[in-house]
């Protein structure tokens, strides 16, 4: 398994640029999420999704969109890029059951830099 | 959102064991203390959870204090490899929370040769 994949690595957008992260995992978890770095900080969440078709907002959600067309993807977009919208990106998954058994795994991040 | 607490950083020596700790004064009933780490450069990753009982497992023990408001990460022998950043997580079981994660500054871990 390939796990948790992001691309791009790394990317520098303008002001005012839009483009979108993608999230894959192909270990067919239901649950998805995207959270984001600032420096010395922790992570934030940003959205997640329990299953396709089904998506709902985190703790900063302001600034991005996300949608699940399918299990295994999970992008994130950014309409208008901001200075504030600069961090590292992580996209996690795990499965969705009851209990407390579920760890999350996550990918190796996207960093992003907005001029 | 549930509220942990950690010290900012801690340091240790080589081979020597580490105590990481961690205040849940508002831990509810229905919440698991999980602890994640962060590695230079690269994402979270689990190392351990628990209810009430102490918890050991390959990577760590986690010792979980009776009233269930503090808890503490033990690396029994530290190594070069374990310095990274280590989030205490509060996860509740039930209900609409269940899957948000909510990641404090966490304790940044510095391992001495």
């Amino acid at each position: 398994n390939a796990g948790v994949t992001q691309t791009p690595k790394f990317q520098v957008l303008k002001t005012g640029q839009s483009m979108t992260l993608q999230c894959a995992q192909d270990m067919n978890h239901e649950y998805m999420s995207w959270y984001r770095q600032d420096p010395g900080m922790g992570l934030r969440l940003i959205h997640y999704s329990v299953g396709a078709g089904i998506t709902d907002q985190g703790e900063v959600p302001n600034g991005y969109n996300v949608s699940r067309s399918t299990t295994e993807d999970f992008p994130l977009r950014l309409l208008s890029a901001a200075p504030s919208q600069t961090s590292v990106y992580f996209c996690a998954s795990s499965y969705l059951r009851s209990g407390s058994k579920e760890t999350q795994y996550f990918g190796p991040g996207t960093r992003l830099l907005v001029l | 959102d549930a509220k942990t607490t950690q010290p900012n950083s801690m340091e240790s020596n080589e081979e020597e064991p580490v105590h990481l700790p961690c205040n849940h004064s508002t831990i509810s009933g229905t919440d698991y203390i999980h602890w994640y780490r962060q590695l230079p450069s690269q994402g979270p990753e689990y190392v351990i959870h628990g209810l009430t009982s102490n918890v050991n497992n390959r990577m760590a023990s986690l010792a979980i204090a009776e009233d269930r408001k503090s808890s503490t990460l033990i690396l029994h022998r530290a190594t070069l490899r374990d310095a990274a950043v280590y989030y205490c997580i509060l996860r509740d079981i039930t209900g609409y929370n269940f899957n948000k994660f909510y990641f404090g500054s966490g304790t940044k871990l510095n391992v001495k040769p």
